[in-house]
């Protein structure tokens, strides 16, 4: 499709439980992004793929998350344990090359 | 230092008006640019590429001084719908088409 296309759109959590997220990129994109934005709209880069590999993930808090991009399944991104701080919209995006990349409309989670 | 600074705002204009935001980078070796718009925490929208011989598009005009390494949006004519928050984003160096975002700026167009 056209878009990028993220579930769910909205996830509580009680802290220590585990949060999966998942975005279907465009098809057709290569590129895969993970974008943290917590209050005060700062965005944090999480982790890429290029396909199914990890292309940069120098984001990533490797203790609880994780995340991978398998054939034909939605990209997930997983985090274990989860913390107060892990509250946040987290944007997927999709791009073919580095002209620009295109946004999934973002999972709000809470951890409580 | 932030690598990417933007003046937070608020912009309060009236509609109509002509408004200018600037952005800096601190990476000279940075390849490409992009001003994004955010409204109320949805995702981002490309509003568009800058290059350094300048972009327009409609009302918007955007700007790359790569000397002075400072990105700049002119919006002419502003509407109450260009209300929203505009990210300057640059892309990493690494060559891994990673976003490195500004903290946005933030515009309310006036009726």
């Amino acid at each position: 499709g056209e878009e990028v296309a993220q579930t769910p759109k909205h996830l509580v959590r009680g802290e220590g439980q585990k949060a999966k997220l998942y975005c279907a990129p465009i098809k057709g994109h290569s590129y895969v992004f993970w974008y943290q934005q917590v209050l005060k709209n700062e965005f944090k880069f999480l982790i890429s793929f290029q396909n199914e590999n990890v292309f940069d993930e120098t984001g990533m808090p490797k203790e609880r998350f994780s995340a991978k991009c398998l054939p034909n399944s939605p990209c997930s991104l997983e985090i274990q344990a989860t913390k107060l701080e892990d509250s946040a919209v987290y944007f997927c995006a999709s791009s073919q090359s580095a002209d620009g990349y295109t946004f999934g409309s973002g999972t709000r989670l809470t951890v409580v | 230092r932030k690598e990417v600074e933007q003046d937070p705002g608020p912009f309060n204009v009236p509609e109509g008006a002509t408004v200018a935001f600037n952005c800096t980078y601190s990476n000279s070796a940075s390849q490409s640019f992009f001003w994004y718009r955010q409204d109320c925490r949805k995702e981002p929208k490309l509003l568009m590429s800058v290059y350094s011989s300048g972009n327009e598009d409609g009302r918007f005009t955007a700007q790359l001084n790569r000397a002075s390494q400072y990105i700049s949006l002119l919006i002419r004519d502003s509407k109450l719908s260009d209300s929203a928050t505009y990210l300057c984003v640059v892309t990493s160096t690494s060559g891994t088409y990673k976003y490195i975002f500004g903290t946005g700026t933030r515009l309310k167009v006036l009726a």
